[in-house]
Formats: structure tokens, sequence, C-alpha cells
């Protein structure tokens, strides 16, 4: 019943590697987003996407490719992964208008550790 | 774009003593500003919220002030308890932005001393 959710919660692995972060919302939201967070807590967007479709693409390496199958699911998609991707990975969503458009909802976080 | 700034980036309270946090923006066309806390290994949850049409808002005890002369906007927690330890962020979204983008601060460490 979590409004929401990312999987996983941990990943562990070594650089060079691709991986694969999940994130679902069932708050009816037409907005979904990535935000990474670093050592010293610093929340940065990375991407945003409102109904399907690429809305805030930030300075973010090509390594790192979202894709939203539908508006309830932002997942992203990690290519030769670098000591520097260690972080936590939070997706977040909201509503794209209205009264309640401004408010974020944030998941658990994916800890992403590259070794 | 959008710059916040917050400020003390920690803060150390006895518990029942109460805790202000302020952060400061820098588009005056910003118009609405959420607080987030995080607590230790979960993700940043709302807790109060204010637009620019409202000078304070309060939820229990916690409080949000907003001064769109200075461009500031401060949180505040009365009759702190061990629970309300935690980072907690300020945001501020531009109005003239249409993609629901939030700034965020950089986060106060608040910790509850019993």
């Amino acid at each position: 019943d979590t409004a929401v959710s990312q999987t996983p919660k941990y990943l562990v692995t070594q650089m060079g590697n691709d991986k694969s972060i999940k994130c679902e919302q069932n708050l009816g939201h037409d907005t979904m987003y990535w935000y990474k967070q670093d050592s010293k807590k610093f929340l940065k967007i990375m991407f945003s996407y409102n109904n399907k479709e690429l809305i805030i693409n930030e300075t973010v390496p090509n390594r790192f490719s979202p894709k939203s199958p539908d508006k309830a699911h932002l997942n992203l998609h990690i290519n030769s992964l670098e000591l520097g991707d260690s972080a936590v990975y939070f997706c977040a969503s909201s509503q794209a208008h209205g009264a309640g458009g401004n408010e974020q909802y944030f998941g658990p976080g994916t800890r992403l550790t590259v070794t | 774009g959008e710059n916040v700034e917050q400020h003390p980036s920690t803060l150390s309270v006895q518990e029942g003593d109460s805790a202000v946090i302020k952060c400061t923006y820098s588009d005056s066309a910003s118009n609405y500003f959420p607080w987030y806390k995080q607590e230790l290994g979960k993700g940043p949850q709302l807790i109060i919220d204010i637009r620019s049409n409202v000078g304070e808002k309060k939820d229990q005890r916690i409080a949000v002030t907003l001064n769109k002369t200075a461009k500031h906007f401060s949180l505040h927690i009365t009759e702190t308890q061990p629970e309300d330890s935690a980072v907690y962020f300020c945001a501020a979204k531009p109005s003239l932005c249409g993609n629901n983008r939030l700034a965020f601060g950089k986060g106060n460490q608040v910790v509850v001393i019993p």
C-alpha cells in the first residue's frame, strides 16, 4: 500500500556494469521524477516525466536513461556504472496540474554502491 | 534559476524547546514553498507547505511563515521531541516554471537532545 515504491532498496555492483532501478506510484499522478542524493544529502533533480513524456532532463550523463512505460512507472537504467554514481536515488511523483500539482511525494530510495 | 539557501546547516535543541530553520530564495516569482522531513534511511516526507498568497500556516506543532518582501520562509517546530530529529529540506517552486520543478535547499540536520 506504499504510495511511491522503488526496487531494489539496496544495490551493490561493480564498475562498468549496467543496472536498473524501478519506480511505481499508485497515487494516480501524471508526473514522476528521479532525484540523486549525494553523501552531503543534497537533492538534485535528474529527470521528470509527465504522462510518459520527458519534461526535465538535467545535465546528466547519457549513461543514465529513464524509461516510462506508463504514467504509473518510471524506471532508471544506468550503463557503465562509475564510482561517482554511488548515491541514494529517489523517485517522486506529483499531479501535473491543479491544487495538488506542486506536492511531490517521494519513494523510500535506492542506495546504489559502485565498487 | 531559483536558488534556495538554508540556515543553519545543523541545529541542536533540548527536548521541549523550539526549533526554527530559515530559508531564503532568489526568484520573486516563486509561489510555492514546501518543507520536507527526511529521517535516517527514508525518503523525504512532505510535512507542511505554504503558497505565496498566505503569510503563515500551522499544523499542530509545526508552522511555516513566509515573508515575500524579504524572500525568506521559516519552519517552526514547537515542543520538540526526539522523533523530530531528522534532516529538513525547504524548497521553492518558481511560478513561471510549468514543469513542477522544485529548487531544494541543502538541508538542515536537526538534533533534539533528550
